[in-house]
């Protein structure tokens, strides 16, 4: 199984804030990574698919990059509404999930 | 509106099994993948297995091989999810999720249910 692992595991930030968040895949995955950000008491959200691709309906200030074994998320500019635990999952084989990066207002 | 409903909170004991439901709405069901994740409490989210609503065909992580069925009704746009041989470890919550390309690595879960609590205990 392809292990995911997320750093930093928490971070503390500011509104307007840049922040970046690094996932590296226990072997090479090609583009095959994709970003959700979950709140408290709900289901994840699809951020960016396949490294660097923008879902539909999400923010700009959300982009992503990287392949084979690291990745990043970034976020340009922090909103109250970005404070939230951030995970990124490979489908180059059976899926997997990083433990997650829980964003937190400084 | 597209979404995924699944069916209520469970209380189960040690021992039992659990069908877990999540109905579709607002989107052709047969066209995608669903997709069970599972999320224990304080966890990472774990994937279980999916299937291929078109088809019927499911694949299962290897974890929960031999404990887990998932199945769909397609003419009711619904999945299914059953565990079995519940132990207190399986108290988490369930969610389903859309999975938008189908069988393909740039695939990835575009439409979540709302998330079934489940705890297991004694």
């Amino acid at each position: 199984d392809i292990q995911l692992t997320q750093s930093p595991s928490s971070l503390s930030a500011s509104v307007g804030d840049r922040v970046t968040i690094t996932c590296r895949a226990s072997q090479r995955i090609s583009s095959y990574l994709n970003w959700y950000q979950q709140k408290p008491g709900k289901a994840p959200e699809l951020l960016i698919y396949v490294a660097s691709t923008l879902h539909s309906g999400v923010s700009s200030r959300f982009s992503g990059s990287g392949s084979g074994t690291d990745f990043t998320l970034t976020i340009s500019s922090l909103q109250p509404e970005d404070f939230a635990t951030y995970y990124c999952q490979q489908r180059y084989s059976t899926p997997s999930f990083g433990q997650g990066t829980k964003l937190e207002i400084k | 509106q597209v979404q995924l409903v699944q069916s209520g909170a469970e209380v189960k004991k040690p021992g039992a099994s659990l069908k877990v439901s999540c109905k579709a709405s607002g989107y052709t069901f047969n066209k995608y993948a669903i997709h069970w994740v599972r999320q224990a409490p304080g966890q990472r989210l774990e994937w279980m297995g999916w299937i291929n609503a078109a088809n019927g065909i499911p694949k299962y992580s290897q974890k929960f091989q031999g404990r887990v069925t998932i199945t769909t009704d397609t003419s009711a746009s619904t999945a299914y999810l059953e565990l079995s041989s519940l132990r207190s470890e399986d108290t988490a919550v369930y969610f389903c999720a859309r999975g938008f390309d189908v069988d393909s690595p740039k695939d990835a879960f575009d439409l979540w249910g709302q998330g079934t609590m489940v705890t297991v205990s004694s």
